[in-house]
C-alpha cells in the first residue's frame, strides 16, 4: 500500500540520548515535512524539505536536525533529547508542496524521561 | 505574524448539522486547508479554498470569506464517525502551513 511510513511508532528515551525517527515515502513526492503535535498546540513545523538535497527550518527547528538524501526518506535526528522534546512526531508529504494535499504517515509517540 | 482561531472543543447530535469556524490573520493568502484528525490518527486532507464561497462536497462543505479573513466546515447528517479534531491551516509567507490547534467534534447519540 502506497503511503509514508514512519518507525518506531513509539519510544521511551532517556534524556541526553540521541535518536533518530525514520519516515519513508513510496510516492515520489518531491516535498516533505516533520511537525510535532502537542496537546493545546496546532501542528508545529520542525523541518522541511522541498526536494531530495535541501532541507529548510520551520517554526521549531531547535534540538533537531534532518537529511534527505534521496526523494523516498526523510530522517527526524535528536541529538540530545530532552524532556520538552515529548510529543507526537507527523512526517508528511506533498506531491507539489504547498498549496497541496498533505499525506502524513502515522505518527511517532516520543517520550523524554 | 500569522494567527488562527478554532473553537476548542464542539459537540453535536448525530444526524444533525454543525458548523465549525475559523479565523485567521495572514500577511499574504495563499488559501485555507481543513483537516480531519481521529484520535490517535493522522491528519487527512478535507478541503482547500482559495477562492470566497462555500465548496460542497458530499456531507461536508467548506466555506471562506478572504475579507473577513473567516472560514467554516459544516457537516451534514453526522455520523458518529464524524467525532474528531478538525484542524484548520494557512500557508504562511513561505508556503509552509500554519495551523491552528483543533476543534475536537464530540457526536452524541
Amino acid at each position: 500500500i502506497a503511503g509514508i511510513t514512519q518507525a518506531p511508532t513509539s519510544q521511551i528515551l532517556a534524556a541526553g540520548r540521541r535518536m533518530t525517527l525514520r519516515c519513508t515515502q513510496d510516492m515520489r513526492h518531491n516535498a516533505m515535512y516533520w511537525y510535532r503535535q502537542d496537546l493545546g498546540l496546532g501542528l508545529r513545523l520542525i523541518h522541511y524539505s522541498n526536494t531530495a538535497g535541501t532541507t529548510g527550518k520551520g517554526e521549531v527547528p531547535d534540538g533537531y536536525s534532518v537529511s534527505r538524501a534521496n526523494t523516498d526518506d526523510f530522517p527526524l535526528t535528536l541529538a540530545s533529547a530532552v524532556p520538552s522534546q515529548t510529543s507526537v512526531y507527523f512526517c508528511a508529504s506533498s506531491d507539489r508542496g504547498v498549496p497541496g494535499e498533505l499525506f502524513f504517515g502515522e505518527g511517532s509517540r516520543l517520550t523524554v524521561l | 505574524g500569522q494567527n488562527i482561531d478554532q473553537p476548542t472543543e464542539m459537540t453535536a447530535t448525530e444526524g444533525a448539522i454543525v458548523q465549525i469556524n475559523c479565523t485567521y490573520q495572514t500577511s499574504g493568502f495563499n488559501g485555507l486547508f481543513w483537516y480531519q484528525q481521529h484520535a490517535g490518527e493522522a491528519p487527512t486532507f478535507l478541503s482547500y479554498n482559495v477562492l470566497d464561497g462555500l465548496e460542497e462536497k458530499g456531507r461536508f462543505s467548506s466555506f471562506l470569506s478572504r475579507s473577513k479573513g473567516y472560514s467554516y466546515l459544516l457537516l451534514k447528517e453526522l455520523q458518529m464517525k464524524d467525532s474528531a479534531s478538525y484542524l484548520c491551516a494557512v500557508p504562511d509567507s513561505n508556503y509552509q502551513l500554519i495551523w491552528g490547534a483543533g476543534t475536537k467534534l464530540i457526536i452524541k447519540p
